[in-house]
């Protein structure tokens, strides 16, 4: 199975601030690679699929990049509503299509 | 919209059969996966397999041989059975569309907790 290593666990920033969020494949995924937020007691949303690709209705200070086989999501000028836990997952090939272990914006 | 809804016995007794049901409304569920994921408390998410509205199903193999999947097209549900559980299978269990072939999942049912306990 395709491993995926999220980091930090855990991160404190304030409003206003621009923070990253990095997951590391264990092997090459291509861009198979999608973000979610989720808030406590919700359900996870869908941020960005394709490593990249804004899912619509998301505000564009979130972004996505990828270099090889290592995965960025990046979070500009913090508001309140970002604080959450965010999760990767990738999507390439045959199943299963793990999740990172996420990591808690505070 | 698409939005889904799962269902189920909040209670399971160990060794016993799980078994949760996913209620799609605002759309079909014909030619889409269908995933089911669980998240333990305080845990990560664990993808636990798909099925296509044909029927055809993958499953996660660390649960492989003790779950089922089914799909309704009928009823326009998919069901999820995961056999001789105990307690690590406590978890909120989500169904999830993937809308693109792609494998990102979108949208997620708001998820149902199953608690395994005598």
């Amino acid at each position: 199975d395709i491993q995926m290593t999220q980091s930090p666990s855990s991160l404190s920033a304030s409003v206003g601030d621009t923070v990253t969020i990095t997951c590391r494949a264990s092997q090459n995924i291509g861009a198979f690679l999608n973000w979610y937020q989720q808030k406590p007691g919700k359900a996870p949303k869908l941020l960005i699929y394709a490593a990249s690709t804004l899912q619509s209705g998301v505000p564009s200070r979130f972004s996505g990049s990828r270099s090889g086989t290592d995965f960025t999501l990046t979070i500009s000028s913090l508001q309140r509503e970002d604080f959450a836990t965010y999760s990767c997952q990738q999507s390439y090939g045959t199943p299963p299509y793990t999740f990172g272990q996420g990591t808690k914006l505070e | 919209q698409v939005q889904l809804q799962e269902s189920g016995p909040g209670l399971v007794k160990p060794s016993e059969t799980l078994s949760l049901t996913c209620t799609v409304s605002g759309g079909s569920i014909s030619g889409y996966y269908w995933n089911w994921i669980r998240q333990p408390a305080g845990k990560g998410l664990e993808w636990i397999g798909r099925i296509y509205s044909s029927g055809t199903a993958n499953y996660n193999p660390s649960l492989n041989s003790r779950v089922t999947m089914s799909v309704d097209t009928s009823k326009n549900q998919v069901s999820l059975k995961v056999t001789s559980v105990t307690a690590d299978d406590t978890a909120i269990y989500y169904c999830a569309k993937d809308p693109a072939g792609y494998n990102w999942l979108d949208p997620w049912g708001q998820g149902t907790l199953v608690t395994v306990s005598s």
